[in-house]
């Protein structure tokens, strides 16, 4: 089965830090996808990425950026933390065609 | 704009009775259609992927249904147990290379 890591479970940050959240991937897919979910707003793609080092805005990449320098690994940056940025961060790979696999969340609180 | 419409309402039903979800989309027409079911703090899990030249797909005791004259799925859980209780999200594909997904219905099936 394939397996999304996500590094951390819960995570909490202060207002202005820079955040890291780390994906990684077993089984050598191209797509790698980072969304947020918010109650009520459900899952939005922050950004996603076809290849190593490419990378593609989703709906709202504002205040993040992504970094993709091996196939398996797909990080998510907050440059400058803030609560608004607070949410279930959520990080999924998938084969071309197939079904996305998601790793369990990354509960972000910014405080 | 593209829009995403499930029923935002949960769905109670008695177990061994049949559930049906809605997934009704507008402003495009995706290539394929995914379902995913999410439990409370997890990542969402594939289901099923049905493509836009499909009618109708079976896995266990799952159907999905795509009617893209309509554009709407019809997701059916048969013989449903109080272990498919969780959230099942609707996720058509764009042609801008991403999934877009519907907020989730939330089923709860009583014994």
């Amino acid at each position: 089965d394939v397996k999304v890591t996500q590094s951390s479970r819960y995570l909490v940050k202060r207002t202005g830090e820079k955040v890291f959240l780390e994906c990684v991937q077993d089984m050598d897919h191209e797509n790698m996808f980072w969304y947020r979910q918010d109650p009520g707003l459900g899952l939005r793609l922050i950004y996603f990425s076809y290849d190593v080092k490419m990378k593609e805005k989703g709906d709202i990449p504002e205040g993040y950026s992504v970094s993709r320098e091996k196939k398996e690994r797909f990080s998510l940056i907050l440059e400058s933390a803030s609560t608004n940025q607070t949410s279930m961060y959520l990080c999924a790979s998938r084969k071309q065609g197939d079904g996305y696999t998601f790793g369990s969340g990354t509960r972000l609180t910014v405080v | 704009s593209q829009k995403i419409e499930q029923n935002s309402e949960a769905l109670n039903i008695q177990e061994g009775k049949t559930a049906t979800l809605t997934c009704n989309y507008t402003n495009y027409s995706p290539a394929y259609l995914q379902w995913y079911r999410q439990d409370p703090g997890r990542g969402p899990v594939f289901l099923l992927l049905i493509r836009e030249n499909e009618k109708e797909k079976r896995k266990e005791r799952l159907k999905v249904t795509f009617d893209t004259t309509l554009k709407q799925s019809l997701f059916h859980i048969t013989a449903s147990q109080p272990a498919d209780s969780a959230t099942y999200l609707c996720a058509p594909y764009n042609q801008g290379g991403k999934l877009i997904f519907g907020q989730g219905t939330e089923l709860s099936v009583k014994p």
